[in-house]
């Protein structure tokens, strides 16, 4: 069974960083695409980012410099740092099994807060 | 990159029909038979209900079905149940630089 489950949010000032991590159980991490999505509070869904099985990364504009998506094999889990974060990156955010751009598979989300 | 324009809400009774619209532009819908579909409760993940336009994941109702015409993308749910009830997000690939784009959502409610 495909399983995906986001840890590593929380609460954070703003310009502070976290990391998103996202552990993935049967099925493999780098053979496939991985994407962040994330969801702010009472809006939609937004694409933030994908790495794709052969290591190529792409972001949305809206993070580009500021977020870097990666993943570790050996722990079959996909990151995402994100840096000088603004109060426009509160959101819930997912990891998604990524298949010719659809997302088959979710995780529960983790919700990031940026406050002071 | 722009959202796909998705209607705010539609609502019908349960056993009709209804569909639901997905705009977007000839760097997006119209280049790509890509589109994909979600359906979200309220406090849930997305679950994937159409890809590649019109192909259903196992274990999604027949009921859901989806098509595509130029620049426009559209989800039709026949047989309106209660649990239908739930917003409605199109997607669709935009090239590889900016890999995805959303609908802004569909609110719909179940009469």
């Amino acid at each position: 069974e495909v399983q995906l489950v986001e840890s590593g949010g929380g609460l954070i000032q703003p310009g502070g960083s976290l990391r998103l991590s996202c552990a993935a159980s049967g099925f493999t991490v780098s053979s496939n695409y991985m994407s962040w999505v994330r969801q702010a509070p009472g809006k939609g869904l937004e694409w933030v980012s994908v790495i794709y099985s052969g290591g190529s990364t792409y972001y949305a504009d809206s993070v580009k410099g500021r977020f870097t998506i990666s993943r570790d094999n050996s722990k079959n889990t996909l990151y995402l740092q994100m840096n000088s974060l603004r109060a426009e990156d509160t959101a819930v955010y997912y990891c998604a099994r990524d298949k010719d751009t659809a997302m088959h598979s979710w995780g529960q989300g983790t919700l990031v807060t940026v406050s002071s | 990159q722009s959202a796909l324009t998705q209607p705010a809400s539609v609502s019908g009774s349960p056993g009709q029909s209804i569909t639901i619209s997905c705009t977007g532009t000839s760097s997006d819908v119209g280049s790509y038979n890509l589109v994909s579909w979600y359906q979200q409760h309220p406090g849930k993940a997305p679950k994937l209900m159409i890809y590649e336009v019109s192909k259903r994941p196992s274990g999604v109702s027949n009921r859901f079905s989806g098509s595509k015409s130029g620049n426009t993308a559209s989800l039709t749910i026949s047989g309106l149940q209660a649990e239908d009830e739930a917003d409605y997000y199109c997607c669709s690939y935009a090239g590889s630089s900016s890999h995805v784009v959303f609908g802004g959502g569909t609110k719909l409610t179940v009469l």
